[in-house]
């Protein structure tokens, strides 16, 4: 079992360019999130997915798309890619029973220049 | 506006305990995380708490006092591996996870 996958694992990208990050897990869970991290920040919430079929928009949604076609995928589009994008970016999903915790995949380190 | 906060950085010694706090103000609460993060890797999940006390998991514990708006991760019989960045993070009303920035947390032998 694989969990959380992401690709690319790391991205130099052109400003201006459109770029889609992957996320696939294996654990059938329900929702599906976008983080970004940047130093000294706390991690940031781009968009979720509550369930396959719906999106919603977190703290930091400008300039980024996502789509939940299925319950595995959940990929994450910048349209026009600029400097301020420059991150790391982790994928997580939930659905347990509990605490409902996020694990999260292994992360896309995207430099705009 | 919703905050957490955690010092920034703490150097203790291999064998050693050391405690790392985190206070919060969020619009509700449902329940509070530690994760580890490693130089380079994603958060892994160490502990929940979600109602008030202490919660022990091997060498980490974490409490948590609701009324205080603060918790800690108690890390006992440091590791050199044990070096890493521990995020502290709360689930507000919306149910969503608020992030602290971490904590570096530096182990010298």
């Amino acid at each position: 079992i694989a969990g959380i996958t992401q690709a690319p694992t790391s991205q130099i990208l052109a400003a201006g360019r459109r770029m889609t990050l992957r996320c696939t897990q294996d654990m059938r869970h329900n929702a599906m999130y976008w983080y970004r991290q940047d130093l000294g920040l706390g991690l940031r919430l781009i968009h979720y997915s509550n369930t396959a079929g719906t999106t919603g928009k977190g703290e930091v949604p400008d300039g980024y798309s996502v789509s939940r076609a299925n319950t595995d995928d959940f990929p994450l589009t910048l349209a026009s890619a600029v400097p301020s994008q420059t991150s790391v970016y982790f994928c997580a999903s939930s659905g347990d029973r509990g605490p409902d915790t996020q694990y999260f995949g292994p992360g896309t380190r995207l430099t705009v220049l | 506006g919703q905050n957490i906060d955690q010092p920034t950085e703490m150097t203790a010694t291999e064998g050693a305990i050391v405690q790392i706090n985190c206070t919060y103000q969020t619009s509700g609460f449902n329940g509070l995380f530690w994760y580890q993060q490693h130089a380079g890797e994603a958060p892994t999940f160490l502990s929940y708490n979600v109602l008030d006390g202490l919660e022990e998991k091997g060498r980490f514990s974490s409490f948590l006092s609701r009324s205080k708006g603060y918790s800690y991760l108690l890390l006992k019989e440091l590791q050199m591996k044990d070096s890493a960045s521990y995020l502290c993070a709360v689930r507000d009303s919306n149910y969503q996870l608020i992030w602290g920035a971490g904590t570096k947390l530096i182990i010298k032998p």
